[in-house]
Parts: structure tokens; sequence; C-alpha cells
């Protein structure tokens, strides 16, 4: 089984810093990685995926990814963030393989940006 | 294309009353799922249908939850008799059976359990 371990609960930053939601899993197969993002009231919207290839990943909103297989870590990075960007952030795990994905979520990181 | 609808979004009922709630997820989608999203927890996988037939239903508290998907397009998920801790959002996602297709989430049903 996979298992997922966001670092951080809660996040605040200002406007127009970097951030860096921190993300670690747990496998004893290859997995796929993916940050998904809700807003309030909404449902999860996918940032990014990694499923092969270059371990860095670069998703929407200008959000990016940086697979380490070593350090079995997953971080999401942007390097300036708008007050849009306030909501949860949810990193997912599963094994690879196959079309069909049973993704198991970390708790989630509310990023809060402060004008 | 359109996106996985939901209903309803709220829902309100005492503790060992029953609710339904239903899905429709995006045309074409093979595969849907339920998740349950208690407050301050990430989703949890409820059960995954692939067409009308079950993946798993591994977490899925059989005794209270079902979940069906007749003709292998929309699916409705219900509790009876619901509990206090059943109070969370319920989450409906389609994927393709395309390689490396990603989940799509609809907007979710809020319920709460007094």
């Amino acid at each position: 089984a996979q298992s997922v371990t966001q670092l951080d609960s809660q996040v605040p930053v200002f406007e127009e810093a970097p951030v860096e939601l921190r993300c670690n899993y747990s496998s004893s197969v290859s997995v796929y990685l993916f940050w998904y993002v809700q807003y309030p009231n909404q449902g999860l919207q996918l940032l990014l995926k990694y499923l092969s290839g270059s371990t860095l990943v670069k998703g929407i909103n200008g959000f990016e990814a940086e697979f380490n297989k070593s350090q079995t870590s997953f971080h999401l990075r942007k390097p300036s963030v708008h007050i849009s960007d306030t909501a949860e952030y949810f990193c997912a795990v599963t094994k690879s393989g196959g079309s069909n994905y049973k993704l198991t979520f970390g708790k989630g990181t509310l990023l809060t940006v402060n004008p | 294309e359109a996106g996985v609808a939901q209903s309803p979004r709220y829902k309100i009922i005492e503790k060992r009353q029953s609710v339904a709630f239903w899905c429709n997820p995006i045309s074409g989608h093979a595969t849907l799922y339920w998740y349950q999203q208690i407050l301050g927890q990430g989703p949890k996988l409820l059960i995954q249908f692939q067409n009308n037939g079950v993946v798993d239903d591994s977490q899925l508290p059989k005794d209270r939850f079902s979940a069906e998907r007749l003709k292998g397009v929309d699916s409705t998920l219900k509790i009876q008799p619901a509990k206090l801790e059943d109070s969370a959002v319920y989450l409906c996602a389609s994927s393709s059976d395309r390689g490396s297709s990603p989940l799509h989430f609809g907007n979710g049903t809020r319920l709460t359990v007094t």
C-alpha cells in the first residue's frame, strides 16, 4: 500500500514570495504522483502529475514539482505566489501501471497568501 | 466538455436518517470514484466502478453505505442509517480508460449529520 505525508498543514506567505509545499510518500513499488488544488466549496483540480521521464514537472498556474526517488519526495513550488493561489493543496500517490488510479491522498496543506 | 455533476450540493439530516447522493460523470468516462473527505483530512476512496462493475470497495462501510452505477453512467451513493461521523464532503470523480488519464472531480456534496 502507498501513503503520503504532507509535512505542513498550513503555510502562510506574502504575495509575490516563493513557496514550497512539501510531500513525502511511502511505497514498495513504483508510483505515480499528483498534486491537486481545492478552492473553497469546490472539488479538486489537477495541478500536475509525475508518471515517468523528467523528474521536474510543470503544471498549471505556474506551479512545478520535482520527483526525488531517493528521498521519496514530490515537493510543489512556485516562484511568486498570488492572492488567488490561496487554497488547499493535496499530494496524492498511486502505484504505477494501468490506467485507472486508486489515489491515496495526504491530509492537505492550506496555503494562505497575504497581501 | 461538461464536468462531473453532483447533487445536492448540501444536505443536512439527523442521525439514523437515510440520504442519497447522485453523480453524473464526464461523458465517455468509464471509471467512476466516490471519495469521502472529512474536515481537515484528504479524500479517502470509498468505491471505484469500472463501467457498472465494482473494482474496489474495500473501504466502503458496507453495513450502512451502498453505491450503484446502473448502465455504467451515473451513480448514486446511499447512507442508511447515517451516523454523526458520516459528516463530510462526498466527492465523485471520473476518468477515461486512456493511459495516464487523470481524475476529474465534481464539486462535492457536503453532508451534515446532526
